[in-house]
């Protein structure tokens, strides 16, 4: 069974960068079948797919976030990473990392909140 | 961008009751298309893949159907425990654009 795990803080000041991991467990990030994307979720709003990576390296943003957007990978810890820099309060949401091989292999992690606040 | 409308947007419904959701994408994306459930404070829920495919342990009660531009979700005999949000997703071009969600409630 994988499970994904986010982690990063909660508050961040606008203008800054959102950096958040997740942490892959029970199974290999390197799996080269699967993909690993970050969703986001304002509240009591719908989902807004952020993009994603493959253990290649290869990446798809969201042209509405690409210029501020940086996925990355890390397979030596079993981690991939969101950056998004220049937040504001429209940044805040909750933040869910999900792997899939657009099959049924379909994974979530428990979702972050977090909130762009002075 | 593929643009994807759901409707309803939201709808009552009572325990024992079929239900249908409908998703149109603004554009044909074959049989690339997912339903998740979504329940309160909680990630959402593989239901459906490759537009009608049940993902396992999912119960049968759930269908999914249609391709190129019309999809629909059915649930055939609602039980308390589906009372949630449902969202299609297409994975046929990114960004793999998100439906608006449909919240199915208790009548």
């Amino acid at each position: 069974q994988v499970l994904l795990q986010e982690s990063g803080p909660g508050l961040v000041k606008p203008s800054q960068t959102l950096s958040l991991t997740c942490t892959v467990s029970g199974g290999s990030i390197s799996s080269g079948s699967y993909y690993w994307s970050w969703i986001r979720q304002p509240a009591g709003k719908g989902l807004e797919w952020i993009g994603r990576i493959f253990t290649s390296g290869g990446t798809n943003y969201n042209p509405s976030l690409k210029s501020r957007v940086t996925i990355s990978v890390d397979t030596s810890k079993n981690q991939f990473s969101l950056k998004l820099n220049s937040v504001t309060a429209a940044d805040t949401a909750v933040y869910y990392c999900a792997s899939s091989n657009d099959g049924s292999g379909d994974y979530w992690g428990q979702g972050t909140l977090v909130t762009v606040s002075s | 961008d593929i643009q994807m409308t759901q409707s309803p947007s939201s709808l009552s419904a009572s325990v024992g009751d079929g239900v249908t959701i409908t998703c149109r994408p603004s554009q044909s994306i074959s049989s690339s298309l997912n339903w998740y459930q979504q329940k309160p404070g909680k990630a959402p829920k593989l239901l459906i893949y490759a537009a009608s495919s049940l993902q396992s342990g999912v119960p049968s009660r759930f269908g999914g159907g249609g391709s190129g531009t019309v999809f629909t979700l059915t649930i055939s005999s609602l039980q308390p425990e589906d009372f949630a949000t449902y969202y299609c997703q297409q994975t046929y071009s990114t960004p793999y654009t998100f439906g608006q969600g449909t919240k199915l409630e208790i009548k």
